[in-house]
């Protein structure tokens, strides 16, 4: 196992146009979680997975935003009708805890978008 | 007034130094992560701490859980160490999971 992969590592796009980003987290890990960080900034939190449940989603995360983690393994987070606004660098990462006790983060390189 | 607050926001050392960095939160945590981010890359977690101490290689990192302050320590710094240093802390709230960060502290050493 590599690590935490994240897909494309860099995105340029014209504003409007809809992108997808992918991040395959550490194969045992449960939990995946979604982080946004602008420039200069620490990262944000967006959402997060358990399994395949989204189970927090914050209010950062406009109607644009779509993420989705099906059959609990990798995810995708989409952004529709891209802003100049949306562009960061958004972080995966994973963790496999036991409820109420978590382990680690791994962090995933990220994927810098940029809305031209 | 951030949850979570670092301090320096930018260090400039000397090859050799000793170096520390700060961390003060406001909310009680279940844990607290020092994580290293250098130019362009990802985030690499260096510790994961609840209380006391963590000894790695050169780095040390200390929390004191009453008054809410953690600090990472670097010895004999070399210019690899040149990284953002990023605090981050888990709420204690039972099924919060995610990560609130400070904004950073970038760290320079001049060989």
């Amino acid at each position: 196992d590599t690590g935490v992969s994240q897909d494309p590592r860099h995105k340029i796009t014209k504003r409007g146009q809809n992108v997808t980003f992918r991040c395959d987290p550490i194969s045992e890990h449960n939990r995946l979680y979604w982080y946004r960080q602008t420039l200069g900034q620490g990262p944000e939190f967006l959402t997060y997975f358990q399994n395949e449940a989204q189970l927090e989603k914050s209010r950062l995360l406009s109607d644009r935003f779509s993420a989705e983690r099906p059959k609990g393994s990798f995810s995708t987070l989409e952004i529709q009708r891209t802003e100049q606004g949306d562009s960061a660098m958004y972080l995966c990462a994973s963790s496999l805890g036991d409820i109420p006790k978590s382990y680690g983060y791994t962090f995933g390189s990220g994927t810098r978008l940029t809305v031209v | 007034k951030n949850e979570v607050e670092q301090s320096p926001q930018n260090l400039t050392a000397q090859e050799g130094e000793f170096i520390t960095i700060n961390c003060s939160y406001s909310v009680g945590i279940s844990a607290l992560h020092w994580l290293q981010q250098h130019p362009g890359g990802g985030i690499v977690s260096l510790f994961m701490l609840s209380s006391g101490k963590k000894k790695h290689g050169r780095l040390i990192a200390t929390i004191n859980i009453q008054e809410k302050h953690s600090s990472l320590h670097i010895t004999a710094s070399h210019p690899r160490d040149s990284a953002v240093y990023i605090c981050a802390v888990r709420s204690a709230n039972f099924g919060n999971e995610k990560l609130t960060f400070g904004t950073g502290t970038r760290l320079t050493i001049i060989p």
